[in-house]
């Protein structure tokens, strides 16, 4: 079954710094990798999609990287900014399961001050 | 953002009634799913449908049934409600299964079973 782990599970970082949010899979048997934002009582909202056969996808500040040999991924955010602050989630979509299903790992919970 | 909506937003119910919880879209895709999030759990899926009257189980689908008569809408319900089901649960959708398909999220229900 894959499995997906977060780390760091929470990083509290001042407005302006560069910062890196990083995920790891067990199974490198994926259709895709999605990094999500959640803010607190809210849904998912997709940030990034990575095609297995791609090695990263740029979205503004935000740019995210793949290496599925080895069952990793950054989440890279330039100059953050307070309003950065949220739960960010990524999630793999396995080739062996139910065609579409994501395994999600826990988050990291980001907060960025002023 | 894309068009999901989720009904109710909030619910508080009793042990051993039943629930249902609705989940429509607006977008015409085919792929319909149902997860819940939970403290140390992180989201996990329950049931998928991949078009009309078809569905399938998810990885935690035990005292949940669903149900899919029209294209836009995707049925959670809860047969006899435990305090366990106590969770968020939040409806998702995507235009196909595979390697460049996003999944994109409704606002959530919070249900709390008493």
């Amino acid at each position: 079954k894959q499995e997906v782990t977060q780390i760091p599970a929470a990083l509290s970082v001042p407005e302006g710094e560069n910062l890196v949010l990083n995920c790891s899979f067990t199974d490198s048997a994926i259709y895709n990798l999605q990094w999500f934002r959640q803010d607190p009582g809210k849904g998912l909202t997709s940030l990034l999609l990575i095609q297995s056969s791609q090695r990263e996808q740029t979205s503004g500040r935000l740019n995210a990287s793949l290496d599925k040999s080895s069952g990793r991924s950054t989440l890279y955010i330039a100059a953050s900014q307070p309003g950065d602050s949220a739960t960010y989630l990524c999630a793999v979509a396995d080739r062996g399961s139910t065609l579409g299903r994501l395994y999600f790992g826990r988050g990291t919970q980001l907060t960025v001050w002023p | 953002d894309a068009g999901i909506t989720q009904s109710p937003r909030h619910k508080v119910t009793e042990t051993g009634t039943p629930v249902t919880l609705r989940c429509h879209q607006t977008e015409n895709h085919r792929y319909m799913y149902w997860y819940r999030q939970d403290p140390g759990h992180g989201l996990r899926l329950i049931h998928y449908s991949y078009g009309v009257k078809d569905t399938d189980k998810g990885e935690v689908s035990d005292g949940y049934s669903v149900s899919r008569s029209k294209t836009e809408d995707f049925l959670l319900t809860l047969e006899s409600a435990t305090s366990s089901q106590t969770s968020v649960y939040f409806c998702a959708i995507s235009e196909g299964a595979g390697m460049s398909y996003e999944q994109y999220f409704g606002p959530g229900t919070r249900l709390t079973v008493t």
